[in-house]
């Protein structure tokens, strides 16, 4: 089946610094990547929709300015926390839609763990 | 809908029984819903799914129900295993083909 990569799986940062996490469609090409964000005992909340070429679409309430999205290729978009804080510590979790198919059909990757001290 | 800062209700089960996990959905223009099921430290797998157009679809031991009047969804797990003990999460296609999840249920199965 198709398989979604997400790179670093665990990452611990300082305060302040910022991290980038990559996720990438391996077998497959996906026009549209969704991010997600998940904190202990909690549901998945979606973050942003990113589509390759052009701007991510972000939900309500996040800051476009502090997650900055990019999905330059059909295969890999990134996650940046920009001047990450503590209460960014959270589990980050992608998923890809193979070009062509339907939200139903969407795959997703590992997560990435970030833990900002 | 979206659920904010709720943490996950649990449901223990002895080993061998059914499990049957319930959810409510929001958007009564959803007509498609899909279950995960996710273990700790991982990303969701996909189990069942189910379109608008139906009230129920089986699967390998399991089923799912919907209904439609109430916005309500369950997933039946048959006969049990240790290896069901995970999150479940309930998931609706919205607006903009965007997945939206579900509050979630911890499974426990006892042995």
């Amino acid at each position: 089946g198709a398989v979604v990569s997400q790179h670093p799986s665990w990452v611990i940062c300082k305060s302040g610094t910022s991290v980038k996490i990559e996720c990438r469609s391996l077998d497959f090409q996906a026009t549209t990547m969704f991010w997600y964000r998940q904190f202990p005992k909690q549901s998945l909340m979606l973050m942003a929709t990113s589509n390759e070429g052009s701007k991510a679409t972000y939900e309500q309430g996040v800051e476009k300015d502090k997650f900055l999205i990019n999905h330059a290729s059909l295969t890999l978009s990134t996650l940046t926390v920009t001047s990450a804080h503590p209460e960014d510590s959270s589990f980050y979790i992608c998923s890809a839609i193979p070009a062509g198919r339907d939200t139903g059909e969407l795959f997703f990757g590992e997560g990435s763990r970030l833990t900002v001290l | 809908g979206e659920s904010v800062g709720l943490h996950l209700p649990t449901l223990s089960v002895q080993e061998g029984d059914n499990s049957i996990i319930n959810c409510a959905y929001s958007n009564s223009a959803s007509d498609y819903f899909i279950w995960y099921k996710q273990e700790s430290g991982k990303g969701p797998q996909f189990i069942i799914d189910i379109r608008s157009n139906m009230d129920k679809r089986q699967g390998q031991r399991v089923t799912v129900l919907l209904n439609k009047t109430v916005k309500h969804l369950s997933l039946q797990i048959a006969a049990t295993q240790p290896g069901d003990s995970a999150v479940y999460f309930c998931s609706e296609i919205q607006y903009g083909n965007k997945l939206v999840f579900g509050a979630g249920t911890i499974l426990r199965v006892k042995s």
